[in-house]
């Protein structure tokens, strides 16, 4: 059975900074795509950013562009978002997403369960 | 990267048939055949329903189906049932920097 676990989300100030994390299980994580999308509290959903099986290609929203990173340790099954500066318009559930199969493009198919993130002093 | 352009809400009686519609331009809906639709109920992930403008994942009921005219994606539900109440997002792979956008949302209500 396909799991992403998403941990790392909570209270941070404005212009601060988050690591999160995703822990992917019963498939073989180095074959997929993966993404992370974000929703902000009675909002719709927003790409975030995506990363390639190997790593070699990344995108992001510009909104995020120079602030956040996102990477993936296929020897640990583990995708990341490192979010930098943080501003009060990042406050959003973020979900981390793997395709439904292995080339980009074909819906993200299997979806955690969120982590909250909250930008506010 | 502009959001895809869906209606904020639409909604029907139980039997009945509801389509919801995504606007995009020559660079996300009518460039690719990459259209995916998501249902999503408070409080939950977001569920694939539709992927690549018309085809079902496994074990998403025949009621839901897609399709595709020039810029303009198009879900429909047939049959409505009480638990199709949910949000529906479209979404796209784009040219633009994230190689991904969605719509702003569709509630649906069933009456």
């Amino acid at each position: 059975e396909v799991q992403l676990v998403e941990s790392g989300g909570g209270l941070v100030q404005p212009g601060g900074s988050l690591r999160l994390s995703c822990a992917a299980s019963g498939f073989t994580f180095s074959s997929y795509w993966m993404s992370w999308v974000r929703q902000a509290p009675g909002k719709g959903l927003e790409w975030v950013a995506n990363i390639k099986q190997d790593g070699s290609e990344k995108y992001y929203v510009d909104s995020v562009k120079g602030r956040f990173t996102i990477s993936r340790d296929n020897a640990k099954n583990s995708l990341y978002l490192q979010m930098n500066s943080l501003r009060a318009e990042d406050t959003a559930v973020y979900y981390c997403a793997r395709g439904r199969t292995y080339y980009y493009g074909s819906g993200l198919g299997y979806w955690g369960q969120g982590t909250l993130v909250t930008v506010s002093s | 990267q502009s959001a895809l352009t869906q209606p904020a809400s639409v909604s029907g009686s139980p039997g009945q048939s509801i389509t919801i519609s995504c606007t995009g331009t020559s660079s996300d809906v009518g460039g690719y055949n990459y259209v995916s639709w998501y249902q999503q109920h408070p409080g939950k992930a977001p569920k694939l329903m539709i992927y690549e403008v018309s085809n079902r994942p496994s074990g998403v009921p025949d009621r839901f189906s897609g399709s595709k005219s020039g810029n303009t994606a198009s879900l429909t539900i047939s049959g409505l049932q009480a638990e199709d109440e949910a949000d529906y997002y479209c979404s796209s792979y784009t040219s633009s920097s994230t190689r991904g956008v969605f719509g702003g949302g569709t509630k649906l209500t069933v009456l």
